[in-house]
């Protein structure tokens, strides 16, 4: 069974830096390209970034390009997300999902609530 | 590319048959998916590539379209499919569409 789990919620002040997890289990982590997507309070859904199976390429929306930097560590089974100069409209629940053939996002973890206020 | 859905709300009855529409501001050459949101967790993959049907999903949704519209159609709706859906263009980088919200009549 696929599972996704991430970790590192939390509130954090504007301008500051925070760095999101996300473990996988149940297929071979290192075959597959990674995502975080992003949901507002009461807002839709955001794709905010990806990584290649090998981290050859990332892919980030403009939204977040230069501030955030994904990535992985396939000896770990480890995905993740480091988020610097964060800003209240970051505020959101992050959520971590893998990549199906093609680019599609096949299995979500459950999320984690970043809050950016002072 | 953008993704319009439409409705934004729709408001339907058990054994309706509903349709959700997706519409992309370019071709999206059948890299389309379509999930589903319940209060409070995480997305569901219903269909990829269009018409797909991930692993696991009632045979009464179905997707179908091409170029820049496609539709994703519940043929007769269970009081668990009230949600909210959303499809995702992974064509030309990655794009979800603002949602429509599936609620009981």
């Amino acid at each position: 069974e696929v599972q996704l789990v991430e970790s590192g919620e939390g509130l954090v002040q504007p301008g500051s830096s925070m760095k999101l997890s996300c473990v996988a289990s149940g297929f071979t982590f290192s075959n597959y390209g990674m995502n975080w997507i992003r949901q507002a309070p009461k807002k839709g859904l955001e794709w905010i970034a990806l990584i290649y199976y090998d981290s050859s390429s990332k892919y980030y929306a403009d939204s977040v390009k230069g501030r955030f930097t994904i990535s992985r560590d396939n000896s770990k089974n480890t995905l993740y997300l480091e988020m610097n100069s964060l800003r209240s409209e970051d505020t959101a629940m992050y959520y971590c999902a893998k990549g199906g053939y093609g680019g599609y996002l096949d299995y979500w973890g459950q999320g984690v609530m970043v809050t950016v206020s002072s | 590319i953008q993704l319009t859905q439409s409705p934004s709300l729709l408001s339907a009855s058990v054994g309706d048959r509903v349709t959700l529409s997706c519409k992309g501001s370019q071709n999206i050459n059948n890299y389309l998916a379509w999930y589903q949101q319940k209060l409070g967790e995480a997305p569901k993959l219903l269909i990829y590539k269009t018409n797909s049907l991930q692993t696991g999903i009632p045979s009464r949704f179905s997707g179908s379209g091409s170029g820049t519209d496609y539709t994703l159609t519940i043929s007769s709706l269970h009081s668990e499919d009230l949600a909210t859906y959303y499809c995702y263009q992974y064509n030309n980088g990655w794009t979800f569409g603002g949602g429509t919200k599936l609620e009981l009549k």
